[in-house]
C-alpha cells in the first residue's frame, strides 16, 4: 500500500499569509495526488485534482505542484474563509490519505 | 449540480451489519463511479470501495470480506454494507463520485456518522 504523510499537522498563520501544505508518498503516485478542503460539518471540497488542476470555482490564490513523491498545496494570500482543514488523496494505487493539516488563525 | 446525500442508522451493534444508502441527483449513477469513503475519529481517512456503472465493484483489501456495495438504478441510489461491525468502524461516511482522472473524489456528500456500540 502506499502511505501519505502530510505536513505539518497543524499550521498557524494569519489572513494575507502564503501558506504551503506538503504530502510525500511512500512511492511514485505520477502525478495523481488531489487536495481537498473540509470545514466542520460539510462534505468535503475538491480543490485541485492531479496535482495542479484547479477545481471549476475555486480561486486562483490556490494551486498545486509535485512530481514523484512529493506534492504541494499553496494558498498565495490566505483570506478570512479559508481556515479549514486540508487533506490530500493519492489515487495512483488504490486510494489513500494524508492525515489532514489543520489552518488555524493565528 | 451533482449531489450525494448518505443516509442510515447513526448508532449499531457490535456484530451486527452497517447499511447506509447514498442517494445522488443530479447524475445518474449508471454512468461513472460511486464510491464509499470513512473517517476515524482521529481523521485517519480510509477509501472502502466503488461501485461502476455497470455494477461492477472493487473493494479495499482490508474489508474485502466484510463489504458489499449495491444499487438501485430505478431510484439513483447506491448503498453500503459492512458486516460484523466492531467499535473500530466506528466513523463518518461518505460517498462520492469516484470515477477516474479528473473524476475522482470530486463530488462528495456531507458525510454520516455511525458509532458501533451496545
Amino acid at each position: 500500500d502506499i502511505q501519505m504523510t502530510q505536513s505539518p499537522s497543524f499550521l498557524s498563520a494569519s489572513v494575507g499569509d502564503r501558506v504551503t501544505i506538503n504530502c510525500k508518498a511512500s512511492q511514485n503516485i505520477n502525478k495523481y495526488l488531489n487536495w481537498y478542503q473540509q470545514k466542520l460539518g460539510e462534505a468535503p471540497k475538491r480543490l485541485i485534482y492531479n496535482t495542479n488542476n484547479l477545481q471549476t470555482g475555486i480561486p486562483s490564490r490556490f494551486s498545486g505542484s509535485g512530481s514523484g513523491t512529493d506534492y504541494t498545496l499553496t494558498i498565495s494570500s490566505l483570506q478570512p474563509e479559508d481556515f479549514a482543514t486540508y487533506f490530500c488523496l493519492q489515487h495512483n494505487s488504490l486510494n489513500t490519505f494524508g492525515a489532514g493539516t489543520k489552518l488555524e488563525l493565528k | 449540480e451533482v449531489q450525494l446525500q448518505e443516509s442510515g442508522p447513526g448508532l449499531v451493534k457490535p456484530s451486527q451489519s452497517l447499511s447506509l444508502t447514498c442517494s445522488v441527483t443530479g447524475y445518474s449513477i449508471t454512468s461513472n463511479y460511486w464510491g464509499w469513503i470513512r473517517k476515524f475519529p482521529g481523521n485517519k481517512m480510509e477509501w472502502m470501495g466503488y461501485i461502476s456503472y455497470s455494477g461492477s465493484t472493487s473493494y479495499n483489501p482490508s474489508l474485502k470480506s466484510r463489504i458489499s456495495i449495491t444499487r438501485d438504478t430505478s431510484k439513483n441510489q447506491f448503498f453500503l454494507q459492512l458486516n460484523s461491525v466492531t467499535t473500530e468502524d466506528t466513523a463518518t461516511y461518505y460517498c462520492a463520485r469516484w470515477g477516474y482522472g479528473s473524476y475522482r473524489g470530486d463530488y462528495w456528500g456531507q458525510g454520516v456518522m455511525v458509532t458501533v456500540s451496545s
